[in-house]
């Protein structure tokens, strides 16, 4: 079975700071990953997600995150937050080859400072 | 954005009473899920489909049927709703997986906030 784990579930940075989220996860098979955000009263939206190949991914809005087996990670980071970038974000992992059903984590709350 | 819609976007039942949430899409996606968002929990996989009338249970089906009889339309019921199913449920839809063989991301609707008193 395949699970999820954000550690801190509120994280605050200053404005211009570095954004680390972290994600680790569990998979019986080589896993497909995914990063979404969720703003205030909206749907999710998808940031990135890995797959196959390259494993230090670009996604939306200056995110990245790079896929490290050895570690079973998959953390997201931004250089310089930005006051927009205050919303909630989930990890999620699908398994290769299953029948599409995504496992999130609870979620990560960011907060921006000025 | 993909063309994702959910009613009602908000409602306020009474314990015991039948619930219906609808979930429409213009993508003509083959795949179609609900889930239901509670803080502390993330997104939660109540009941997937994969095709017209082909469906199956996710991780907290209990309490809830569903039923796609067109590649638009997947409803969610809740035959006799409880407080504890008070939440915030979202419809996502996935596509065919590509020639490639790479995995189609999930697009997620607006969500229907419900409230059982």
């Amino acid at each position: 079975a395949q699970s999820v784990t954000q550690l801190g579930s509120h994280v605050s940075v200053s404005e211009g700071a570095l954004v680390l989220l972290r994600c680790n996860y569990s998979s019986s098979v080589p896993p497909y990953l995914f990063w979404y955000v969720q703003y205030p009263n909206q749907g999710l939206q998808l940031l990135l997600k890995y797959t196959t190949g390259a494993t230090l991914v670009k996604g939306i809005n200056g995110f990245e995150a790079e896929f490290k087996k050895s570690e079973t990670s998959f953390h997201l980071t931004k250089p310089s937050a930005h006051m927009s970038d205050a919303a909630e974000y989930f990890c999620a992992v699908s398994e290769s080859g299953s029948a599409r059903q995504l496992t999130f984590g609870s979620g990560t709350q960011l907060t921006v400072l000025p | 954005d993909a063309g994702i819609t959910q009613s009602p976007r908000h409602k306020v039942t009474e314990t015991g009473t039948p619930v219906t949430l609808r979930c429409h899409q213009t993508e003509n996606h083959r795949y179609m899920y609900w889930y239901r968002q509670d803080p502390g929990h993330g997104l939660r996989l109540i009941h997937y489909s994969y095709g017209v009338k082909d469906t199956d249970k996710g991780e907290v089906s209990d309490g809830y049927s569903v039923s796609r009889s067109k590649t638009e339309d997947f409803l969610l019921t809740l035959e006799s709703a409880t407080s504890s199913q008070t939440s915030v449920y979202f419809c996502a839809i996935s596509g065919e997986v590509s020639g490639s063989g790479v995995y189609n991301e999930q697009f997620f609707g607006p969500g229907t906030r419900l409230t059982v008193l």
